[in-house]
């Protein structure tokens, strides 16, 4: 049980172009959603958290304007790259909790962006 | 934000050895958890510690909890080929959405030699 999916596991676009995300729990409904990016042999930073029918709330530093994150239901986010540059690129992972264990974080298996 | 001490940075082993891996932090965790990445995949959840001082296993890895909640240790034993990956340490301040939120070490990699 508790698994997440994101889809694409990787894109690559055009400078400018925007990209979309999705995230979503397979087997449960999830309380809250976490956006976070990592970068080559990093740590992942956690960019915005996301619960269903409200706005997300971003981490300082991060650009709501251009990471657009959409919660529309229980069982999917979607975080979207507007006018993508190649800073951008890196690799996005969402995480998911259930309501039955709302502090366990299930991951997704990322998706890698390449900003050509 | 909080910052998350996690050594070694890398480490080389040879197959059967055992691995010792620890995370310090300046604040006070309510619960400290260990994740493993395999390269282009999410974290996956190894060992989750709620209580300063609880030693918890899962097969050849063993986690604890530090009695000042401000560090843990995982250990591994005897290791094999597919133990390879990176492995994260995470805090988190407390319960709920917001103290919920997981802070990460910047992870220790692994490599072991058969």
């Amino acid at each position: 049980g508790a698994v997440v999916s994101q889809h694409p596991s990787w894109v690559i676009c055009k400078s400018g172009t925007s990209v979309k995300i999705e995230c979503r729990s397979l087997d449960f409904q999830a309380t809250t959603m976490f956006w976070y990016r990592q970068f080559p042999k990093q740590s992942l930073m956690l960019m915005a958290t996301s619960n269903e029918g409200s706005k997300a709330t971003y981490e300082q530093g991060v650009e709501k304007d251009k990471f657009l994150i959409n919660h529309a239901s229980l069982t999917l986010s979607t975080l979207t790259v507007t006018s993508a540059h190649p800073e951008d690129s890196s690799f996005y992972i969402c995480s998911a909790t259930t309501p039955r264990s709302t502090d366990t974080q299930y991951f997704g298996p990322g998706t890698r962006l390449t900003v050509l | 934000g909080q910052q998350l001490n996690q050594s070694p940075q890398s480490m080389f082993i040879q197959e059967g050895e055992d691995v010792s891996m620890n995370c310090t932090s300046s604040s006070i965790f309510n619960t400290w958890l260990w994740y493993k990445q395999d390269p282009g995949e999410g974290p996956v959840l190894l060992i989750a510690l709620y209580k300063a001082g609880e030693l918890t296993s899962n097969g050849r890895l063993t986690a604890q909890f530090g009695i000042t909640r401000k560090d843990s240790f995982l250990n591994i034993s005897a290791s094999i080929p597919s133990d390879v990956g990176i492995y994260f340490c995470a805090g988190q301040l407390g319960r709920g959405s917001t103290l919920g939120r997981l802070y990460f070490g910047r992870g220790t990699q692994l490599t072991v030699w058969p």
